[in-house]
């Protein structure tokens, strides 16, 4: 049973606009929340975190939005760059994983010039 | 570059096989995490030391077994290999393993034969 999902495993969009990766979780004792980017032949790398105490959390281009009734977050991308295609993924920590973390499968985002 | 080491980047074997992975933390990191990455599959958490120490067990197969040594460097050691092994292995870092952003290393890609 898949605990983190990221039902879309592929998103296209072009350069300049918004790019919205969505997560949804099934375990409501999560309680933080983090992206990765991962590029092909490297280790995935950190990019916004954020915990339950909080709805949004920004950073720089990036913003992450939690709602937690709906069990599901977004990540924000304005405005979206070439170097931004990468896979994303949504990992979640907390309940009986404690701090070890659960990730999705990843989205391929694809910015296109 | 994360700081997070790990060797060798390509290993190739055979089914029945044992290999050994090996992991460098980030220098000050005493948390060490292993992940296992299959084709077209997210990060599967398999296990987390803190200072030497076992602190959580995912999904890890009773044929793969890992320690963290004094200097926190870690070990992850794959016998029996199966076919189904073949995937690409994370070593994640963190300061203390509390919640906290781990640090992904480049991975080691394993193809079983």
């Amino acid at each position: 049973d898949q605990q983190v999902k990221q039902n879309s495993p592929s998103l296209s969009v072009q350069e300049g606009r918004i790019s919205i990766l969505n997560c949804d979780y099934t375990n409501s004792m999560f309680d933080y929340f983090l992206w990765y980017k991962k590029y092909p032949a490297e280790g995935p790398t950190f990019l916004i975190s954020i915990s339950s105490i909080k709805d949004k959390n920004e950073d720089g281009r990036f913003t992450v939005f939690l709602n937690k009734s709906a069990k599901h977050l977004s990540l924000h991308i304005v405005p979206s760059q070439p170097g931004d295609s990468a896979v994303y993924f949504c990992a979640a920590s907390g309940g009986n994983y404690g701090q070890n973390f659960v990730f999705g499968p990843g989205t391929r985002l694809s910015v296109l010039p | 570059d994360s700081g997070v080491t790990q060797t060798p980047k390509h290993l190739i074997t055979a089914t029945g096989q044992r290999v050994t992975l090996r992991c460098s933390p980030r220098s000050g990191d005493l948390s060490v995490y292993w992940y296992q990455q299959s084709l077209d599959q997210g990060l599967q958490f398999l296990i987390h030391y803190y200072n030497g120490e076992e602190r959580a067990k995912g999904n890890i197969l009773e044929r793969f077994s890992a320690q963290q040594f004094p200097d926190l460097h870690s070990e992850l050691n794959l016998s029996s290999l199966e076919l189904g092994d073949s995937a690409l292995y994370f070593c994640a870092s963190s300061v203390d393993g509390d919640t906290d952003t781990q640090y992904f290393g480049p991975g080691t890609r394993l193809t079983v034969l």
